[in-house]
């Protein structure tokens, strides 16, 4: 099974700031088609998860554009340009190159 | 909006087998793949199978000898069976929705639509 690791797990943010999360992978998330299989989820207090980002870079319908997905093979991060008070919650990054899908172990974002 | 709901009983002995429905509204289960995803309390998410309209499935090897996963078009629901569970199944089950997206002639299948989960507790 491919490996996720994200970073930091906790990460404090004042709102109108930037924010980042890193999301890293055992193996290569890149298809044969030349795209990363990478996605970002966002999982708000007491939800379900939400997409973000699929692609490793393409912002899915609704999505603010003050989130963005950026990376390629196995390093990948996903950027807040200003954090609002409704981004808090738990971000997981997802791969789906291969099966079994495998989400990373979630960054805590909190006000 | 398409929507989904789980249902299925909250408790589960160990050693049983845990049986839950996922129904689909407003939107039809047909031309989509379908996922079910578990959380652990307080754990992160855990992906176990999928299943797409004509039946065709794909499961988690962690739990692909316990798991069995099936659709129905004309009720519009999807199913999950996890046989012989122990406390470690206990979980928020949710099912979820693949989209199809075509970028430049890729295709990419993320998780758009969520149920709500439902708790599943595994204790005797």
């Amino acid at each position: 099974d491919i490996v996720m690791t994200q970073s930091p797990l906790s990460l404090p943010v004042t709102p109108g700031e930037p924010a980042s999360i890193s999301c890293r992978s055992s193996q290569s998330l890149m298809h044969s088609n030349g795209y990363n299989y990478l996605e970002w989820y966002l999982q708000k207090p007491g939800q379900s998860p939400q997409v973000l980002i699929y692609l490793g870079s393409i912002r899915a319908s609704g999505v603010p554009d003050r989130f963005s997905g950026s990376g390629s093979g196995t390093d990948f991060t996903l950027k807040i340009s200003r954090v609002e008070a409704e981004d808090v919650g738990v971000y997981y990054c997802m791969q789906d190159v291969q099966s079994p899908r495998t989400f990373g172990p979630g960054t805590r974002v909190d006000i | 909006q398409v929507q989904l709901q789980e249902s299925g009983p909250g408790l589960v002995k160990p050693s049983e087998t845990l049986s839950l429905t996922c129904t689909v509204s407003g939107g039809s289960i047909s031309s989509y793949f379908w996922s079910w995803i578990r959380q652990p309390p307080g754990k992160g998410l855990e992906w176990i199978a999928y299943i797409n309209y004509s039946g065709s499935t794909n499961y988690n090897p962690s739990l692909k000898s316990r798991v069995t996963i099936s659709i129905d078009t004309s009720k519009n629901q999807l199913s999950l069976t996890l046989s012989s569970v122990t406390a470690a199944d206990t979980a928020v089950y949710y099912c979820a929705r693949h989209d199809s997206v075509v970028i430049a002639a890729t295709r990419a299948y993320p998780l758009d639509s969520w149920g709500q989960g439902t708790l599943v507790t595994v204790t005797s």
